[in-house]
C-alpha cells in the first residue's frame, strides 16, 4: 500500500497571509489526525476527522481548522498566519477512530512564516 | 490534565551497552501507552504498544502503573538504533487523540 502523503512537502509564507495544506491517507484509512510539530512544543494534536466530521480537537485557536472529504483526504487551513506558526506539520492516519488504532504518518509538510 | 514527561533530551551509550529511555505519565482513567520512533529522514513510525507486550527490533517496555511510568528499554544497543524516540498516552475517555512527550535522542557510539 502507498502510504501517507502530504502535499507541498515545503511552504513559505508571510505573516498574515493563509495556507492550506494536504494530506491523502493510506487506502481504506477514514480517519486523518493533524500534529503541529515545533522545536519548542513538540508534537500537539491539532484535530481528527472521520468519514467528513471533525471527531477531536486540540487546544489551537479558530484559524486552525480542517476538513475531509468523501475519499478520505483531508486538508488543513491556517489563516492570518503568525511568525509562531513555523512549524512541521504532519497527518496521520487509521483505519478507525474511537479505540485506538494505528496511526500511519505522513512526511510532513514544513512550513516556514516570514 | 494528562501529560507524558520524557527527561531526557539526549542519551548517549554506546553499542552494546543497555539502554532505558524513560517516559512518565500522569492520567487519571486507564491509558494506553505507545513508543513512537523517527529514524533519521524517516517518518514517524510506531515502535511498540503496552498492550501487545511484545518485543520490536530487541526493546521492551513495561507499564508500571503505580509509579506511571513505561519505560523502554533493551539491553544491547546497536547503532541502528540511533533515532529520535516518542512516548505517547491515548487516553480512553474525553478527547481521544495521541499525547506525545517531547522525546529522547538516542545516540549509539560505535
Amino acid at each position: 500500500k502507498a502510504g501517507v502523503t502530504q502535499t507541498p512537502r515545503y511552504l513559505i509564507k508571510t505573516r498574515g497571509q493563509q495556507v492550506t495544506l494536504s494530506c491523502s491517507p493510506i487506502s481504506g484509512h477514514r480517519s486523518v489526525s493533524w500534529y503541529q510539530q515545533t522545536p519548542g512544543q513538540g508534537l500537539q494534536f491539532l484535530f481528527e476527522y472521520f468519514s467528513e466530521t471533525q471527531r477531536n480537537k486540540g487546544n489551537f485557536p479558530g484559524r486552525f481548522s480542517g476538513r475531509q472529504f468523501s475519499n478520505s483526504r483531508s486538508e488543513m487551513n491556517v489563516s492570518t498566519l503568525e511568525l509562531g506558526d513555523s512549524a512541521l506539520y504532519l497527518c496521520a492516519s487509521s483505519f478507525g477512530s474511537g479505540d485506538y488504532n494505528e496511526q500511519f504518518f505522513g512526511p510532513g509538510t514544513r512550513l516556514t512564516v516570514l | 490534565a494528562q501529560r507524558v514527561t520524557q527527561p531526557e533530551k539526549l542519551l548517549s551509550v554506546f553499542k552494546g551497552a543497555p539502554v532505558e529511555l524513560k517516559c512518565n505519565y500522569s492520567y487519571s482513567g486507564s491509558p494506553e501507552l505507545f513508543w513512537y520512533v523517527q529514524y533519521s529522514r524517516q517518518r514517524l513510525q510506531l515502535l511498540l504498544r503496552h498492550i501487545s507486550r511484545e518485543s520490536i527490533k530487541g526493546f521492551t517496555a513495561d507499564l508500571n502503573k503505580g509509579e506511571t511510568s513505561f519505560h523502554l528499554k533493551k539491553p544491547f544497543a546497536q547503532e541502528e538504533d540511533s533515532a529520535m524516540y516518542y512516548c505517547a498516552l491515548f487516553m480512553d475517555t474525553g478527547r481521544r487523540a495521541l499525547t506525545f512527550g517531547s522525546g529522547t535522542r538516542l545516540q549509539v557510539q560505535p
